[in-house]
């Protein structure tokens, strides 16, 4: 079945800097991936949804890129700051029916002043 | 506004007690579905739904019992609770394969 594999599990960073975290996954049939950002004691918020047919997502202050030769998805925080940290998640879905999603071990990002 | 309620947020029970964590939605969501999360593991899927009177087994369903009375509800059950499933479980709701799931705000359970 699917497997993903996210790196690093913590990653600390000065204000400023880039942060990158990396999601390898299996199933070359899987087609949504999903970037999630937990902040301390909060629930998961939907940071990003890609599809497999855009490799390149932007949103605010960060990129998101997709190498589907090489099964790999990444964040990247351009310009971090304090309130970036968090913990992030990539999910992948898989099934038969697509819904369900698999998760990566989460990255837990601090960004200090 | 779409949301997921979940019930208790916090719970603390005994080893072998029974425990049932509930989970709301308002979004007419078909899909639901129940996580735990623990250090380590990221979230893990225990038992998900399709709709009401359908449930399914996730990745991990041992241990767990799950009910869908309704669209609007899914409960995840412990009929015998252990130290191991200590945890937080989070509920989510969703509809078809390329919509993310909504999140609920977690419910930290603690077996003694």
């Amino acid at each position: 079945g699917e497997q993903v594999e996210q790196r690093p599990p913590h990653l600390s960073v000065r204000e400023g800097d880039s942060a990158v975290i990396t999601c390898t996954y299996t199933d070359p049939n899987s087609y949504y991936f999903f970037w999630y950002k937990q902040e301390p004691g909060a629930s998961l918020q939907l940071l990003m949804k890609v599809f497999s047919s855009t490799e390149i997502n932007e949103g605010q202050g960060f990129t998101v890129l997709l190498n589907k030769k090489d099964k790999r998805l990444s964040l990247n925080l351009t310009a971090a700051h304090p309130g970036d940290s968090a913990a992030y998640f990539c999910a992948v879905n898989y099934g038969s029916s697509g819904n369900k999603l698999i998760f990566g071990i989460g990255t837990l990002l601090s960004v200090k002043p | 506004e779409a949301a997921v309620t979940q019930s208790p947020r916090n719970k603390v029970a005994v080893t072998g007690g029974k425990v049932t964590l509930s989970c709301n939605q308002t979004n007419n969501h078909n899909n639901m579905y129940w996580y735990r999360q623990d250090t380590g593991h990221g979230l893990r899927l225990i038992h998900y739904s399709y709709g009401a009177g359908s449930t399914e087994k996730g990745d991990i369903p041992d241990g767990y019992k799950a009910s869908r009375p309704s669209q609007e509800n899914f409960s995840l059950i412990l009929e015998l609770a252990t130290p191991s499933q200590t945890s937080v479980y989070f509920c989510a709701s969703g509809t078809d394969n390329n919509q993310a799931p909504l999140f609920g705000e977690g419910t930290r359970l603690s077996v003694l």
